[in-house]
């Protein structure tokens, strides 16, 4: 069983059109991430949520919006996608809204916008 | 906030040559945790260890072994006796107990172990 899983694994689409990535994990864990990385591989926290309450909020556009109907899952929705958009987006999970557990990672969403 | 330097960028050793990866972090929190993760060629993130930062022991798995010295701020990974399978990007992450706060990656080091 995957802990955590992320749905699609690769998403290519043009310019302006809006996409969601989808994930879900099985641990019981309370809090839930999204992280982008780009071509450097620096990885930059984008949101986090604790129990459905969002707690981190980082300077992201505001065509990223996240969603979480309940602690096992986190969406990320972005609307009108920009060339600048395309990395691989990350989710993470955690036990606890601080960091003494570490993170399980998913396997990662490509995104690539042409 | 934490901020963590992972000086260097890239790493290219032969097999079976040691190989330490530097990292130095900055943090206000008395208490906090410190990670490193790896990420190999196909992409997934991988947990490789915790320390809590009142736990000054070095500690060994295998061929990896970790030296956290607090007075310099700095958390190394060494890999005795290199391996293909050991080329990855490495991460270090400071990690705070306050909540409403994220793991900060380092840029990362890339290690090329050729044969």
């Amino acid at each position: 069983d995957t802990a955590v899983s992320q749905t699609p694994k690769y998403l290519v689409t043009q310019m302006g059109n809006d996409k969601s990535i989808k994930c879900e994990q099985n641990l019981g864990h309370d809090t839930m991430y999204w992280y982008k990385q780009d071509s450097k591989k620096f990885l930059k926290i984008m949101f986090s949520y604790n129990n459905k309450e969002l707690i981190i909020n980082e300077t992201v556009p505001n065509r990223f919006s996240p969603k979480s109907p309940d602690k096992a899952h986190l969406n990320l929705h972005i609307n009108s996608l920009e060339l600048g958009d395309s990395a691989v987006y990350f989710c993470a999970s955690s036990q606890g809204a601080g960091q003494g557990h570490g993170y399980t990672f998913g396997s990662g969403t490509r995104l690539t916008v042409v | 906030a934490q901020k963590v330097t992972q000086a260097q960028t890239e790493i290219s050793v032969v097999e079976k040559e040691d190989v330490t990866l530097d990292c130095v972090y900055e943090t206000r929190d008395t208490t906090y945790y410190l990670f490193w993760y790896k990420q190999p060629p196909s992409g997934e993130l991988v947990f490789l260890i915790r320390r809590n930062s009142f736990d000054e022991q070095n500690e060994i798995s295998g061929r990896y072994s970790w030296n956290f010295q607090k007075s310099t701020s700095s958390f190394n990974f060494t890999i005795t006796a290199s391996q293909v399978v050991d080329s990855a990007v490495y991460f270090c992450a400071p990690g705070s107990c306050q909540a409403g706060t994220a793991l900060i990656f380092g840029k990362g080091t890339t290690l090329s172990v050729s044969s």
